[in-house]
């Protein structure tokens, strides 16, 4: 089983600030099948990206994923308010499709 | 426009057994795969269970291994969890998810969620 590690595991900026979370994997996630969400408080997940880098539909070009192996990063250029959630990564190369434990990002 | 409504959650006793629907609208049923994916009280994401378009793969999460068993029912456009000898650990928010690629053999990420329902497991 494939166990990812995000971090920080809370992070505390202003809106308008650049924020970098981290996710990375115990064994090499296979063609890079790793994929970022955005989940709100009582809310359903959001895909963000998928495959490491490539935006899902609707989802702003602020948002942008990096990384391969078993490092992954997910950037927000500047932050809105809408923003401030918990972000997951989860990886789909191999069974079972593990999750991280989460960045929560909260207003400064 | 996609639409994915989960039930039949509510409150078992350990041991207990409970089979959760999620009705599936807005896309072409059986050509996605589909996941169940969980959330404990305020805690993070779960992958459960990953069943092929066509019924016939089926992976689990090592936790549920033995214990849930994930079905569909393509001509109703029906997901179901049977979850058998359920423990309090259980005890989550279970969501439906549709799979982002189809005709897939294996699970990708998922494009598409149910609202959830939640599952208690208490005596």
């Amino acid at each position: 089983e494939i166990v990812l590690t995000q971090s920080p595991g809370t992070l505390s900026l202003s809106p308008g600030e650049r924020a970098t979370l981290s996710c990375r994997a115990s064994q090499s996630v296979s063609s890079n099948y790793l994929a970022w969400y955005q989940q709100k408080p009582g809310q359903a997940p959001r895909l963000l990206i998928y495959g490491a880098s490539s935006r899902a539909t609707g989802i702003p070009d602020r948002f942008s994923g990096s990384g391969s192996g078993t490092d992954f990063t997910l950037t927000i250029s500047r932050l809105e308010p809408e923003d401030f959630a918990v972000y997951y990564c989860q990886q789909y190369g191999s069974s079972p499709y593990t999750f991280g434990q989460g960045t929560k990002l909260e207003i400064k | 426009q996609v639409q994915l409504v989960e039930s039949g959650g509510g409150v078992v006793q350990p041991g207990g057994s409970l089979r959760l629907s999620c009705e599936a609208s807005g896309f072409t049923f059986n050509r996605f795969g589909m996941h169940w994916v969980r959330q404990a009280p305020g805690k993070g994401l779960e992958w459960v269970a990953f069943i092929r378009y066509d019924g016939n793969n089926k992976y689990y999460a090592d936790s549920v291994k033995g214990r849930f068993t994930i079905s569909s029912d393509n001509s109703k456009n029906m997901l179901f969890l049977q979850m058998n000898s359920l423990r309090p650990e259980d005890t989550a928010v279970y969501f439906c998810a549709k799979d982002s690629i189809d005709w897939s053999s294996y699970g990708y990420y998922s494009d598409y969620w149910g609202q959830g329902t939640l599952v208690t497991v208490s005596s």
